[in-house]
């Protein structure tokens, strides 16, 4: 049983186009993340719900959009793709809000 | 702000040999610290975490970790390497952002090599 899972896998597409990313995870947690992973590595955190509530939005771009349409779902959607948003997307989950528990295998997206 | 140090960008083990992975970490109150690992091509895995208590945590596949308040530090170590080890290690400092809620600020990353 996959706990945290993404889809798709890979994404490539051009630049100016919309794409969104889905996650679920079915560990009955209450608190879900987006995490970007850049080409060296570096992990940051985007997003985090609460019970379906934003309780994080760090510096992100706004063609970024989040959304939960419930505890176990947790959906990206990216405006305008720019080749900076060329990276490693990584959803995860948590029982309490305390930063990130479980991780999904990540969506490698590529903007040509 | 909060942020987190390893040192140690590369490190070359052979196999059956101790391991210990450096994490420094700046937060101005008590952290809760975690160590995560990453195999190529895949997500991140918990191996363990502190949140409070016994300063010395035990994770998953043998590893452990010591919470030391005085040096900022949160080192992982393991007696006895295995191949399968070979991964890269990310150190994450838990901060408080707003209310109860909680935001990870991961290291850069160190990356394990073993030799056989």
């Amino acid at each position: 049983d996959t706990a945290v899972s993404q889809t798709p896998k890979y994404l490539v597409t051009q630049m100016g186009n919309d794409k969104s990313i889905k996650c679920e995870q079915n560990l009955g947690h209450d608190t879900m993340y987006w995490y970007k992973q850049d080409s060296k590595k570096f992990l940051k955190i985007m997003f985090s719900y609460n019970n379906k509530e934003l309780i994080i939005n760090e510096t992100v771009p706004n063609r970024f959009s989040p959304k939960s349409p419930d505890k176990a779902h947790l959906n990206l959607h990216i405006n305008s793709l720019e080749l900076g948003d060329s990276a490693v997307y990584f959803c995860a989950s948590s029982q309490g809000s305390f930063g990130a528990g479980y991780f999904g295998p990540g969506t490698r997206l590529t903007v040509t | 702000a909060q942020s987190v140090t390893q040192p140690d960008i590369h490190i070359t083990v052979s196999e059956g040999a101790s391991l210990e992975l450096r994490c420094n970490y700046s937060y101005g109150a008590t952290p809760y610290l975690f160590w995560y690992v990453q195999s190529p091509g895949q997500g991140l895995q918990l191996l363990l975490k502190y949140f409070s208590g016994d300063t010395l945590v035990q994770g998953i596949k043998g590893f452990e970790a010591e919470f030391k308040r005085s040096q900022s530090s949160f080192n992982l170590r393991k007696p006895s390497v295995h191949w399968s080890d070979a991964a890269e290690y990310f150190c994450a400092v838990g901060a408080r952002s707003g209310g109860s809620n909680y935001k990870l600020t991961f290291g850069k990353g160190t990356l394990l090599t073993v030799n056989p």
